[in-house]
């Protein structure tokens, strides 16, 4: 079946490490999107990428590091110069969006705790 | 600045109708999306509305005015497992999502 895996589901973190959390999706999308989830916000964007060897910062960027060297994988670098890295953290996949729906397919997440 | 507002928290019976509003104020308007989301898990799409009017989709229903900038979920005959999120999120005219922050539904037998 086709969808989209998020590794791992729980990470727990020292202060001053960096993490790497793990998105492969064999939807064939040329888009991809790293989230960031917490209570009482909505989503914010952190990267995205449209296609291979490019990405794009979002909204909240700093702190983070992304690579796109395989249209099937994103992954996303939690590094120690985030300040509040504790969250919930969602990888989508999509068509490139030039009109219509481009619906989002998301990963279940990875809740990466800082200790 | 762009802005989402939805209710933070509704409760609802089972087997009866429940609206969830989405208000919004962006730069621009290319499509408003439902998604819902099971506590600790991936959000799963629901309805796009680019229109104005009503969307059906089985139980599930999405309004949509542009000239009001406001949008609604409607959920028919409710059953414990629409207990979730409801996430509303508008594409601006960059084609960038910009999300509310959810209703949580609870869902009460």
């Amino acid at each position: 079946d086709g969808g989209i895996t998020q590794s791992p589901k729980y990470l727990f973190r020292k202060e001053g490490q960096n993490v790497t959390l793990s998105c492969e999706q064999n939807l064939n999308h040329d888009a991809m999107y790293w989230y960031r989830q917490d209570p009482g916000q909505g989503l914010r964007l952190i990267y995205y990428s449209q296609i291979v060897n490019d990405f794009q910062k979002g909204d909240i960027a700093e702190g983070y590091s992304v690579s796109r060297e395989k249209k099937e994988s994103f992954p996303l670098t939690v590094t120690s110069a985030q300040k509040n890295p504790t969250a919930f953290y969602l990888c989508a996949s999509g068509d490139r969006v030039t009109s219509g729906a481009n619906v989002l397919t998301f990963g279940a997440g990875s809740r990466l705790t800082v200790l | 600045g762009q802005n989402i507002d939805q209710p933070t928290e509704m409760t609802a019976t089972e087997g009866a109708i429940v609206q969830i509003n989405c208000t919004y104020q962006t730069s621009g308007f290319n499509g408003l999306f439902w998604y819902q989301q099971h506590a600790g898990e991936a959000p799963t799409f629901l309805s796009y509305n680019v229109l104005d009017g009503l969307e059906e989709k089985g139980r599930f229903s999405s309004f949509l005015s542009r000239s009001k900038g406001y949008s609604y979920l409607l959920l028919k005959e409710l059953q414990m497992k629409d207990s979730a999120s409801y996430l509303c999120a508008v594409r601006d005219s960059n084609y960038q999502l910009i999300w509310g922050a959810g209703t949580k539904l609870i869902i009460k037998p």
